[in-house]
Protein backbone atom coordinates (compact mmCIF):
# COMPACT_ATOMS: atom_id res chain seq x y z
CA UNK A 1 0.00 0.00 0.00
CA UNK A 2 0.55 3.80 0.33
CA UNK A 3 2.07 4.34 -3.50
CA UNK A 4 2.82 7.58 -5.36
CA UNK A 5 3.04 7.83 -8.75
CA UNK A 6 4.74 10.70 -11.03
CA UNK A 7 4.23 11.37 -14.76
CA UNK A 8 6.13 11.56 -16.83
CA UNK A 9 9.17 10.07 -15.04
CA UNK A 10 11.13 12.07 -17.40
CA UNK A 11 11.01 14.72 -19.97
CA UNK A 12 13.22 17.60 -22.09
CA UNK A 13 11.73 20.62 -23.26
CA UNK A 14 12.86 23.60 -24.89
CA UNK A 15 13.61 26.97 -23.24
CA UNK A 16 10.20 29.30 -22.45
CA UNK A 17 7.56 26.29 -23.05
CA UNK A 18 6.00 25.31 -19.53
CA UNK A 19 6.05 21.47 -18.68
CA UNK A 20 3.22 19.99 -16.08
CA UNK A 21 3.95 17.20 -13.58
CA UNK A 22 1.48 14.73 -12.03
CA UNK A 23 1.51 13.22 -8.89
CA UNK A 24 -0.65 10.53 -7.20
CA UNK A 25 -1.97 8.79 -4.76
CA UNK A 26 -2.99 5.40 -5.72
CA UNK A 27 -4.04 3.46 -2.86
CA UNK A 28 -4.94 6.37 -0.60
CA UNK A 29 -6.44 9.92 -0.01
CA UNK A 30 -3.61 12.17 0.42
CA UNK A 31 -4.85 15.78 1.89
CA UNK A 32 -1.29 16.96 1.58
CA UNK A 33 1.37 16.42 -1.33
CA UNK A 34 4.55 18.43 -1.11
CA UNK A 35 6.66 19.11 -3.99
CA UNK A 36 10.34 18.95 -3.99
CA UNK A 37 13.30 19.93 -6.24
CA UNK A 38 17.07 18.34 -5.94
CA UNK A 39 20.10 19.61 -7.87
CA UNK A 40 22.58 17.14 -8.91
CA UNK A 41 24.57 16.15 -5.67
CA UNK A 42 22.66 17.89 -2.66
CA UNK A 43 19.61 17.28 -0.63
CA UNK A 44 15.93 17.63 -1.15
CA UNK A 45 14.94 21.16 -1.19
CA UNK A 46 10.82 21.66 -0.64
CA UNK A 47 9.62 23.72 -2.65
CA UNK A 48 5.65 23.73 -2.05
CA UNK A 49 2.80 22.24 0.48
CA UNK A 50 -0.27 22.00 -1.23
CA UNK A 51 -3.61 20.96 0.96
CA UNK A 52 -6.30 19.48 -1.25
CA UNK A 53 -8.93 22.30 -2.08
CA UNK A 54 -6.92 24.98 -0.86
CA UNK A 55 -3.69 27.37 -2.52
CA UNK A 56 -0.68 26.13 -1.60
CA UNK A 57 1.87 27.04 0.58
CA UNK A 58 5.77 28.16 -1.20
CA UNK A 59 9.15 28.17 0.59
CA UNK A 60 10.74 31.60 0.64
CA UNK A 61 12.60 31.77 -2.75
CA UNK A 62 10.38 29.85 -4.30
CA UNK A 63 7.92 31.59 -6.78
CA UNK A 64 4.67 30.88 -7.12
CA UNK A 65 4.33 32.17 -10.22
CA UNK A 66 6.29 30.19 -12.05
CA UNK A 67 6.04 27.08 -10.16
CA UNK A 68 2.07 26.49 -10.30
CA UNK A 69 0.57 23.83 -8.04
CA UNK A 70 -2.78 22.32 -8.47
CA UNK A 71 -4.54 20.22 -5.85
CA UNK A 72 -7.81 19.80 -7.41
CA UNK A 73 -8.42 16.38 -5.48
CA UNK A 74 -7.59 13.88 -2.67
CA UNK A 75 -5.53 11.78 -5.08
CA UNK A 76 -4.02 14.23 -7.83
CA UNK A 77 -1.71 17.14 -7.36
CA UNK A 78 0.07 19.21 -10.39
CA UNK A 79 3.30 21.25 -10.39
CA UNK A 80 3.47 23.62 -13.46
CA UNK A 81 6.58 24.71 -14.45
CA UNK A 82 5.85 27.51 -16.77
CA UNK A 83 8.40 29.30 -19.11
CA UNK A 84 10.93 26.69 -17.98
CA UNK A 85 14.66 28.02 -18.11
CA UNK A 86 17.80 26.02 -18.35
CA UNK A 87 18.62 26.76 -14.96
CA UNK A 88 14.89 24.94 -13.76
CA UNK A 89 16.53 21.32 -15.00
CA UNK A 90 15.92 19.28 -11.87
CA UNK A 91 14.98 16.29 -10.23
CA UNK A 92 11.29 16.68 -9.34
CA UNK A 93 10.02 14.82 -6.65
CA UNK A 94 6.43 14.73 -4.84
CA UNK A 95 5.55 12.73 -1.41
CA UNK A 96 2.00 12.54 -0.06
CA UNK A 97 0.26 12.27 3.40
CA UNK A 98 -2.39 10.51 4.15
CA UNK A 99 -5.25 12.33 6.05
CA UNK A 100 -4.81 11.55 9.93
CA UNK A 101 -0.89 9.90 9.37
CA UNK A 102 1.24 13.00 10.17
CA UNK A 103 4.06 11.01 10.61
CA UNK A 104 4.80 9.24 7.55
CA UNK A 105 5.46 11.01 3.96
CA UNK A 106 5.33 8.54 0.45
CA UNK A 107 7.24 9.49 -2.22
CA UNK A 108 6.74 9.42 -5.60
CA UNK A 109 9.73 8.18 -7.83
CA UNK A 110 10.20 11.55 -9.09
CA UNK A 111 10.50 13.08 -12.41
CA UNK A 112 14.09 14.37 -14.01
CA UNK A 113 13.43 17.60 -16.02
CA UNK A 114 15.72 18.79 -18.59
CA UNK A 115 15.25 22.33 -20.45
CA UNK A 116 17.07 22.96 -23.36
CA UNK B 1 17.60 28.27 12.49
CA UNK B 2 16.85 25.44 11.97
CA UNK B 3 19.75 22.76 10.84
CA UNK B 4 20.51 19.22 9.93
CA UNK B 5 24.67 18.45 10.35
CA UNK B 6 25.73 15.14 9.01
CA UNK B 7 28.84 14.09 6.59
CA UNK B 8 29.16 14.71 3.59
CA UNK B 9 31.20 11.44 1.96
CA UNK B 10 32.00 7.93 4.03
CA UNK B 11 33.95 5.32 3.05
CA UNK B 12 33.49 1.67 4.23
CA UNK B 13 34.55 -1.72 3.31
CA UNK B 14 32.07 -4.49 2.17
CA UNK B 15 30.81 -6.42 4.85
CA UNK B 16 31.87 -4.01 7.58
CA UNK B 17 29.31 -1.86 9.96
CA UNK B 18 29.40 2.17 9.21
CA UNK B 19 27.60 4.40 11.33
CA UNK B 20 26.52 7.53 9.97
CA UNK B 21 25.79 11.12 12.43
CA UNK B 22 23.49 13.86 12.64
CA UNK B 23 23.15 16.53 14.93
CA UNK B 24 19.88 18.77 14.16
CA UNK B 25 18.37 22.13 15.86
CA UNK B 26 14.91 22.72 14.89
CA UNK B 27 11.79 24.63 16.38
CA UNK B 28 10.23 22.02 18.15
CA UNK B 29 10.68 18.40 17.52
CA UNK B 30 8.38 15.27 16.28
CA UNK B 31 11.08 12.93 15.18
CA UNK B 32 14.26 12.22 13.17
CA UNK B 33 13.67 10.43 10.08
CA UNK B 34 16.24 8.57 8.11
CA UNK B 35 16.18 7.88 4.11
CA UNK B 36 18.25 5.90 1.27
CA UNK B 37 18.39 7.32 -1.58
CA UNK B 38 20.06 5.76 -4.97
CA UNK B 39 20.72 8.17 -7.52
CA UNK B 40 18.11 9.30 -10.14
CA UNK B 41 15.91 7.61 -7.72
CA UNK B 42 13.50 9.02 -4.81
CA UNK B 43 14.02 8.54 -1.25
CA UNK B 44 13.16 5.43 0.95
CA UNK B 45 11.95 5.53 4.11
CA UNK B 46 14.61 3.41 6.75
CA UNK B 47 13.34 4.79 9.77
CA UNK B 48 11.88 7.03 12.52
CA UNK B 49 13.16 7.94 16.19
CA UNK B 50 10.96 9.96 18.47
CA UNK B 51 12.09 8.74 21.78
CA UNK B 52 15.31 8.33 23.06
CA UNK B 53 17.36 5.00 21.98
CA UNK B 54 18.75 2.48 19.59
CA UNK B 55 15.88 0.96 16.88
CA UNK B 56 16.83 -2.15 15.28
CA UNK B 57 15.84 -2.81 12.05
CA UNK B 58 17.51 -5.98 10.52
CA UNK B 59 20.63 -5.35 9.61
CA UNK B 60 20.05 -0.94 9.94
CA UNK B 61 19.66 0.60 13.40
CA UNK B 62 18.88 4.37 14.44
CA UNK B 63 20.03 6.06 17.72
CA UNK B 64 18.56 8.83 18.76
CA UNK B 65 19.32 11.77 22.25
CA UNK B 66 16.67 14.16 22.02
CA UNK B 67 19.12 15.84 25.11
CA UNK B 68 21.95 16.23 22.31
CA UNK B 69 20.17 16.52 19.37
CA UNK B 70 21.93 14.04 17.79
CA UNK B 71 21.06 10.63 16.04
CA UNK B 72 22.95 7.65 13.77
CA UNK B 73 22.27 5.23 11.65
CA UNK B 74 24.23 2.06 11.87
CA UNK B 75 25.04 -0.29 8.81
CA UNK B 76 26.00 -3.50 9.90
CA UNK B 77 27.32 -6.55 6.94
CA UNK B 78 27.65 -3.97 4.86
CA UNK B 79 26.55 -4.87 0.73
CA UNK B 80 27.49 -3.25 -2.35
CA UNK B 81 23.86 -2.55 -3.06
CA UNK B 82 24.39 0.00 0.39
CA UNK B 83 25.91 2.32 -1.70
CA UNK B 84 23.40 5.57 -1.74
CA UNK B 85 23.33 8.63 -0.38
CA UNK B 86 21.56 8.74 3.28
CA UNK B 87 19.14 11.51 4.18
CA UNK B 88 18.61 12.54 7.89
CA UNK B 89 15.42 14.60 8.64
CA UNK B 90 13.93 16.58 12.08
CA UNK B 91 10.24 17.12 12.10
CA UNK B 92 9.96 20.45 13.30
CA UNK B 93 6.71 22.00 15.58
CA UNK B 94 4.66 22.05 12.61
CA UNK B 95 5.09 18.45 11.04
CA UNK B 96 7.63 19.95 8.30
CA UNK B 97 10.64 17.82 7.74
CA UNK B 98 14.06 19.27 7.98
CA UNK B 99 16.35 18.40 5.45
CA UNK B 100 20.09 17.52 5.72
CA UNK B 101 22.08 17.42 2.72
CA UNK B 102 22.95 13.58 2.56
CA UNK B 103 25.76 11.55 3.99
CA UNK B 104 26.69 9.85 0.21
CA UNK B 105 27.93 6.28 1.04
CA UNK B 106 30.62 4.83 -0.88
CA UNK B 107 31.36 0.67 -0.25
CA UNK B 108 34.41 -0.84 -1.50
CA UNK B 109 34.86 -4.36 -1.90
Amino acid sequence: GAVVSQHPSWVICKSGTSVKIECRSLDFQATTMFWYRQFPKQSLMLMATSNEGSKATYEQGVEKDKFLINHASLTLSTLTVTSAHPEDSSFYICSAREAGVIYEQYFGPGTRLTVT
Amino acid sequence: GQNIDQPTEMTATEGAIVQINCTYQTSGFNGLFWYQQHAGEAPTFLSYNVLDGLEEKGRFSSFLSRSKGYSYLLLKELQMKDSASYLCAAMDSNYQLIWGAGTKLIIKP
